[in-house]
């Protein structure tokens, strides 16, 4: 069945690049993204990728995708006390709902 | 456009009462999703609908659960007879197409059954 992993905390200082990791099981997945939730509040779209792309980067963040171990990832250059949040990758099947992973909680500490 | 709005922020009620929640997308999007999220838990998904049209249910939605869009804009999610279970954040989302550049989420309904 469809899984998506994440290691549950990061703690990084301010002004350090912050590295966090999801792999996923269902090569028939087509979309991954990363999502931010901070505390109270919903989801926030950060980014995504496509199966056909290795890389994309958007301003300080950069995702890597590796297809052929199911591995995803997000850096966040320069990382700030404001990155602090809950993130979560999740994974889309073509035509189906996002699956979600647990999350990685980061903690920026200044 | 004010996003995705849910009514109301937070609910509390007595084990075995019904509750129902509202959930208003974007105005253009013919997608609409409904997620349960318990501490320390992503999101599960529950159900979606394309335009009024519920097309998917997760095994997560029991018979105590049902949702509706009648007019494929606003969506409502009922739980009958809660359980303290029950008790999670109710998400709920819109997304254009079939999602693929991403859902965008309201700030959800948080759930206590006591």
């Amino acid at each position: 069945g469809e899984d998506v992993e994440q290691s549950l905390f990061l703690s990084v200082r301010e002004g350090d690049s912050s590295v966090i990791n999801c792999t996923y099981t269902d090569s028939s997945s087509t979309y991954l993204y990363w999502y931010k939730q901070e505390p109270g509040a919903g989801l926030q779209l950060l980014t995504y990728i496509f199966s056909n792309m290795d890389m994309k980067q958007d301003q300080r963040l950069t995702v890597l995708l590796n297809k052929k171990d199911k591995h995803l990832s997000l850096r966040i250059a320069d990382t700030q006390t404001g990155d602090s949040a809950i993130y979560f990758c999740a994974e889309q099947e073509a035509g189906t709902a996002l699956i979600f992973g647990k999350g990685t909680t980061l903690s920026v500490s200044s | 456009d004010t996003g995705v709005s849910q009514d109301p922020r937070h609910k509390i009620t007595k084990r075995g009462q019904n509750v129902t929640f509202r959930c208003d997308p974007i105005s253009e999007h013919n997608r609409l999703y409904w997620y349960r999220q318990t501490l320390g838990q992503g999101p599960e998904f529950l159900t979606y609908f394309q335009n009024e049209a519920q097309l998917e249910k997760s095994r997560l939605l029991s018979d105590r659960f049902s949702a509706e869009r009648p007019k494929g804009s606003f969506s409502t999610l009922e739980i009958q007879r809660t359980e303290q279970g029950d008790s999670a954040m109710y998400l709920c989302a819109s997304s254009s197409g079939t999602g693929i550049y991403g859902y965008t989420f309201g700030s959800g309904t948080r759930l206590t059954v006591v």
